[in-house]
């Protein structure tokens, strides 16, 4: 079945640096990606998402491109902020109509 | 506004009391789910329903029950609290419109005493 692999947390890093939270799936046809942030204490909140090959999704300067070839849709930013700090999930919709997330990747950003 | 609300939103609870924890969207989306998230499991599927008066098991079913009467609202019912099942759960709505993006509540925090 549909699967997602993120890496394992937790990621420290200090302010400004560049951030990169890698994420594979497996499925099957053409699924939806996505990557959600969860706050301390607050729910699930859509990051940013790609609905086909080499879709680019952006959002408050984090970017993620769906790579069919490599089957990834790793999470960027160039320069994190303390606010940045986090959990974030990666996810897709497949042919199971279902959003399967990944175990989630917390960030820790240092002043 | 607009959106889903969960309620409510913290809750305790003794072991074998019923609790239901509801859900509720305003944009009218077909496909509703619960989700609960714990230390170690990420989140997990409970239930999911395509349409009012259809629903359909997750990866953890066993102890919930849920219903959808109407398009709005999907309620999830825990029949007999046990400590297990001290969770946060999250209902969500999927908007197929938007390339299947999926919206969450806030959050319902579960203790079972």
């Amino acid at each position: 079945g549909d699967s997602v692999t993120q890496m394992e947390g937790p990621v420290t890093l200090s302010e400004e640096a560049f951030l990169t939270i890698n994420c594979t799936y497996t499925a099957t046809g053409y699924p939806s990606l996505f990557w959600y942030v969860q706050y301390p204490g607050e729910g699930l909140q859509l990051l940013l998402k790609a609905t086909k090959a080499d879709d680019k999704g952006s959002n408050k300067g984090f970017e993620a491109t769906y790579r069919k070839e490599t089957t990834s849709f790793h999470l960027e930013k160039g320069s994190v902020q303390v606010s940045d700090s986090a959990v974030y999930f990666c996810a897709l919709i497949g042919s199971s109509y279902k959003l399967i997330f990944g175990s989630g990747t917390r960030l820790l950003v240092r002043p | 506004d607009a959106g889903i609300t969960q309620s409510p939103r913290y809750k305790i609870t003794e072991t074998g009391r019923q609790v239901t924890l509801m859900c509720h969207q305003t944009w009218s989306h077909s496909y509703m789910f619960w989700y609960r998230q714990d230390l170690g499991h990420g989140l997990r599927l409970i239930y999911y329903s395509a349409a009012a008066d259809i629903t359909d098991k997750g990866e953890v079913p066993d102890g919930y029950v849920v219903s959808r009467s109407k398009t709005e609202n999907f309620p999830l019912t825990l029949e007999s609290a046990t400590r297990s099942q001290t969770s946060v759960y999250f209902c969500a709505s999927k908007d197929t419109n938007s390339g299947n993006t999926i919206y969450f509540g806030e959050g319902s925090w579960l203790t079972v005493v």
